[in-house]
């Protein structure tokens, strides 16, 4: 069975804090990963799609990186925002595979 | 672009019955997959189809089937519903290029099933 574990499963951060999270997956043929931001009654929103070992992607306050050799990926979001408040699921593709592997995602919520 | 569409959003069945979901692909794309989501986990590839044929499938019972039409847009049927089926469904569609998923997946809002 194909684990990929995100932690924290949830995290409580004030307005303006920095925060990451991490995901962690089996790093024997690694293809791809991905990162959706999905807030509540809307649909999960692509963030990153990471491919290469030692990938660094960024989009505004949030950025990813990626380590495929020892098997996890680090999201960070700087000054995060109550809009920031969502699940953040990261998703394995194994070579070979087309099927992304979720985990079970880290619900942020920021308070104003 | 249009969006990935799914419908109904929500609706209740009771146990035995079948269902058929639906989904419209974002336009351009060629690949869609369906997810059942459970209550506390995260979503659960059920099957993926491509260019209308089924193109790899997780861990559910033949009960599940599914079809793409030529315009992309596909269905997911779950044939003598149980209990344990009641989830989040998902529908995701994307884009093969030189015959592998490389771009993120666009997903559908999509539609909550209640088994009763």
């Amino acid at each position: 069975i194909l684990n990929v574990e995100q932690s924290p499963q949830s995290l409580h951060v004030q307005e303006g804090d920095s925060t990451n999270f991490t995901c962690s997956f089996p790093s024997s043929n690694f293809y791809a990963l991905h990162w959706y931001r999905w807030e509540t009654a809307k649909s999960p929103e692509a963030l990153f799609v990471m491919t290469l070992n030692g990938d660094e992607k960024k989009k505004g306050r949030i950025s990813a990186t990626l380590n495929t050799k020892e098997g996890y990926s680090y999201l960070y979001i700087k000054g995060s925002q109550p809009e920031d408040s969502a699940t953040y699921l990261c998703a394995l593709i194994q070579g070979g595979s087309e099927k992304l592997v979720f985990g079970k995602g880290t619900k942020l919520t920021v308070n104003p | 672009e249009t969006g990935v569409t799914q419908s109904p959003t929500h609706l209740i069945k009771t146990r035995g019955q079948q269902v058929t979901l639906r989904c419209s692909s974002q336009s351009g794309h060629n690949t869609v997959s369906w997810y059942q989501q459970a209550l506390g986990q995260g979503p659960q590839f059920i099957f993926q189809y491509y260019r209308e044929e089924e193109n790899g499938r997780g861990n559910f019972p033949p009960r599940f089937s599914g079809l793409q039409f030529p315009n992309y847009s596909s269905e997911l049927n779950v044939n003598a519903l149980e209990l344990d089926d009641s989830a989040l469904y998902l529908c995701a569609s994307s884009l093969r290029d030189r015959g592998r998923m490389n771009t993120e997946a666009f997903f559908g809002q999509g539609t909550r099933l209640t088994v009763v």
